[in-house]
């Protein structure tokens, strides 16, 4: 079965700072994502990423994917107040798009 | 359309009676799923449709819970006999192909039973 783990699950860090969300699952995959949901919204991609190695950036947010230590890693870089929001993983197997419990970040100015 | 359309955005109904909750994808993805959200939590697979295939329901969590999707577009999420721990934020979301696209989220039914 395949499950897909966040850490943290919720993060409050100051802007300017740096910060990095991991998301860990447990059986192969050939595709991982991630997405962004603000309060009572519904959610945004933000990145694909299909293949082990793959690195994608925008703006102060940059993913990248692992597949050999199913590992991907969502890292921001000098966080400002507007990337306040829940980040979720989500990993692809055969048709299904499992996610993660989501990374619930709040950005104090 | 433009984007994942779901209806109703909101449904407030009393416990053991049913709902029907509706989802109309982008025009000409051929995958649909439903995940429910509950409070504050991530998001729970229910069912995948793909084209004319078999749907894959192994996420519905009890056989209250139904869904079908006619003529490859318009998808209905039925929930029989409703209870208060069913009450959660309902989302659509559909692909345009099978594998790698992203999927397109809807803006969800939110359902409150009471």
């Amino acid at each position: 079965e395949l499950k897909v783990e966040q850490n943290p699950l919720f993060l409050s860090m100051q802007e300017g700072k740096n910060y990095t969300i991991y998301c860990n699952y447990s059986t192969t995959s050939d595709r991982l994502y991630w997405y962004r949901q603000d309060p009572g919204k519904s959610l945004e991609s933000l990145f694909v990423l299909l293949s082990n190695g793959a690195v994608k950036q925008e703006g102060r947010l940059m993913a990248s994917l692992d597949t050999k230590a199913r590992l991907s890693t969502l890292h921001i870089t000098a966080a400002v107040h507007d990337l306040s929001a829940t980040y979720f993983c989500a990993v692809g197997r055969d048709d299904k798009i499992i996610f993660g419990k989501g990374t619930r970040l709040h950005i104090l100015p | 359309g433009a984007g994942v359309s779901q209806s109703p955005s909101n449904k407030v109904t009393e416990k053991g009676k049913d709902v029907e909750l509706r989802c109309d994808p982008i025009s000409g993805h051929t995958a649909l799923y439903w995940y429910r959200q509950s409070l504050g939590q991530g998001l729970e697979f229910l069912i995948y449709f793909q084209g004319n295939s078999a749907p894959d329901k192994s996420g519905l969590p009890s056989d209250r819970f139904s869904a079908e999707r006619t003529g490859g577009s318009v998808s209905t999420l039925t929930i029989q006999r409703t209870q208060q721990e069913d009450s959660a934020v309902y989302l659509c979301a559909s692909t345009p192909r099978r594998g790698w696209a992203e999927a397109f989220f809807g803006q969800g039914t939110r359902l409150t039973v009471v």
